[in-house]
Parts: structure tokens; sequence; C-alpha cells
């Protein structure tokens, strides 16, 4: 799993400020997911992105929630206005059957 | 909706016992299931990919198996050590690859 890259590793923003999480999949996979881990709970899958396309969204929340995996660069998770409650650490992931999780962005709300 | 169980929620041994990981899940219809391991503040490391089709698998000391039938998984681990310890998490794996994830196992073994 050395190979997917995430960054920040940590990220500290307040209340109302905008955070931004980047991944860079494995050499030679275009797709992406990304899982979002809260204090003292399992996984969750928010979203399975392709190179420019959204696969599948469906743990996604409805507001100030997105994500992008453009042609080129890395994927992006994009959090408006963040509120406390998105403290969590964001993990990416990539592969086939076996999956391969990047380290995590640990974020944390102020 | 599919949901991921995984009993006990902490479990702490002593050295050189073998142990059991349970993981139970609603959706038969299931493409594969896999066990990782989080060591704190880390990602997560895949140990074992049971397909479908599959009863078991084994990676050293660590074997797998899967009953879709009951919808249950367990992760035996034989002859523990201290650097075992870390959460142990077993994931659905739907369409897509899409991962559903139990909230784990937290395990210590201790000298």
């Amino acid at each position: 799993n050395a190979g997917v890259m995430q960054n920040p590793r940590h990220l500290v923003r307040r209340r109302g400020q905008e955070a931004r999480l980047r991944c860079s999949p494995m050499k030679g996979h275009s797709h992406v997911y990304w899982y979002r881990q809260l204090p003292e709970e399992g996984l969750k899958f928010m979203v399975y992105l392709q190179k420019e396309n959204i696969i599948d969204e469906s743990g996604m929340p409805k507001e100030r929630f997105s994500a992008e995996f453009p042609k080129e660069g890395p994927s992006i998770l994009r959090i408006q206005q963040v509120v406390r409650g998105d403290s969590a650490a964001y993990f990416c992931a990539t592969g086939g059957e076996t999956q391969y999780f990047g380290p995590g962005t640990r974020l944390l709300v102020l | 909706k599919q949901e991921v169980t995984q009993i006990p929620a902490a479990l702490s041994v002593p050295e050189g016992e073998n142990l059991v990981l349970n993981c139970s899940f609603t959706d038969s219809a299931i493409y594969n299931l896999q066990w990782f391991r989080q060591d704190p503040g880390k990602g997560l490391t895949s140990l074992l990919l049971i397909q479908s089709s599959q009863r078991e698998q084994t990676s050293g000391r660590l074997n797998a198996s899967l009953d879709k039938s009951s919808g249950r998984s367990t992760l035996y681990i034989a002859a523990s050590q201290p650097g075992d310890s870390a959460t142990y998490l077993c994931a659905q794996a739907g369409t897509a690859s899409k991962l559903t994830f139990g909230t784990g196992t937290r395990l210590q073994v201790t000298l």
C-alpha cells in the first residue's frame, strides 16, 4: 500500500474553513475510493471515482462535500465550511479485488 | 442495506495463544471478503482476501474462512505475538469493489 499517496497527513481547520484532501493512486490505477473513519467508528464508503468521472457517490453527505479526479493530477476530496463533526480520518484506496489504502489524512476541526 | 458486524470488539490474550476473530455479514450476494489490519494512527494493510467461491485462505500464521450460507467469516491467528497487536477489520465487497467495513476487533497480545 506504499504506492497510494495522501497529503496532507494531518490537517487542522477552523470551523467554516475549507479542507482539501489529496490522493494519488498507485501507478497504473485510474480509480480511487474515498472512505471516512469517524472516531471510534468503522470506515464508511464515501465515493468511487475514475478519471474525470464519479461512478458512485452514494456515501457522500449531501452538502458541503465534493470529490473529483481530473485527467491530470491527484483526486481531491473537498469539504466546504467544515464543522467539528467533520473531524475524522479520511482514507483513499485503489486496486482491484484487493484494495490498497493510503496512510490517510487526519482532519481536525477546531 | 449491507451490514458487517465484528465480535468481540476488543480482545486481550497472552503471547503464544491461538485466537479467532469473528465477522458476520448480512448480504449473501457477497463478491469477496477481505481482512485488514490497522495500527494506531496508520492506514490499512490488507491481510487476506477470500473470493465468494472460496472457503478459506491462508498466509503464514493467518487463516481466514468464509461461510456464505451463514454469513460468517473468521480470522484465525496462530501462536500470537505482541507484534500482532492492532485493530483487525473485515470488509465485504459488493458491486464495483465498494467495501462495507465492520467496526473492528482491537487485539492486544501481552508478554
